[in-house]
């Protein structure tokens, strides 16, 4: 079964508002997380590592300030879209470990925004 | 993290094993080989992973050479179900390591 889940599955919102993403271990503690981001026909692309007690780690071209990362708990960590524009509009994962060092990610379902 | 190689598309009969290759001829050897596959509009989803030798779990077989430059995953009767893109990744297992996504090969299993 999942071990990884996401919240919402898809979402559409207006340009200029803001969308939370949910990402949920189950049944285990994850200190990190990373979110992907999917464009159309593109492969995964991290966005962030989100760390549990301190700061996410954004990679090169991705706003910080526009994609605030949350991990306030060892089993959630929250992803929100500020201020959403159409150019946003993309397939959002988040994926946990779960087990030791060499354990493969386990990933969430995903979730599909669409920015009107 | 070493570079991957895989074809860009395949197709498979239904019924038929289906054997992706890989290409990591610069994986270095505490590098694993993991591999996953993202059905459309879904996340990615764990396939099975190794250091060196052949793996096998219900899902697939893992063969990877003895000199470590390539592997092949084999799903031994495919079915319409397992069309998807199959993503093979080399990296250091690190509790802290992500997973870098090339463009995948994707299988289409025709009827």
């Amino acid at each position: 079964g999942a071990v990884v889940s996401q919240h919402p599955s898809w979402v559409i919102c207006k340009s200029g508002t803001s969308v939370k993403i949910e990402c949920r271990s189950l049944d285990f503690q994850a200190t990190t997380m990373f979110w992907y981001r999917q464009f159309p026909k593109q492969s995964l692309m991290l966005m962030a590592t989100s760390n549990e007690g301190s700061k996410a780690t954004y990679e090169q071209g991705v706003e910080k300030d526009k994609f605030l990362i949350n991990h306030a708990s060892l089993t959630l960590s929250t992803l929100t879209v500020t201020s959403a524009h159409p150019e946003d509009s993309s397939f959002y994962i988040c994926s946990a470990r779960k087990d030791g060092w060499n354990s493969p990610l386990h990933f969430g379902n995903g979730t599909r925004l669409t920015v009107t | 993290d070493a570079k991957t190689t895989q074809p860009p598309s395949m197709d498979c009969a239904e019924g038929r094993a289906a054997n992706l290759p890989c290409n990591h001829s610069t994986i270095s050897g505490n590098e694993y080989v993991y591999w996953y596959r993202q059905i459309h509009s879904q996340g990615p989803q764990y396939i099975i992973h190794g250091l060196k030798n052949n793996e096998t779990n219900e899902m697939a077989s893992l063969i990877i050479t003895e000199d470590r430059k390539s592997s092949t995953l084999i799903l031994p009767h495919a079915t319409l179900r397992d069309t998807a893109v199959y993503y093979c990744i080399v990296r250091v297992a690190d509790y802290g390591q992500n997973f870098v996504f090339g463009p995948g090969t994707r299988l289409s299993v025709l009827p």
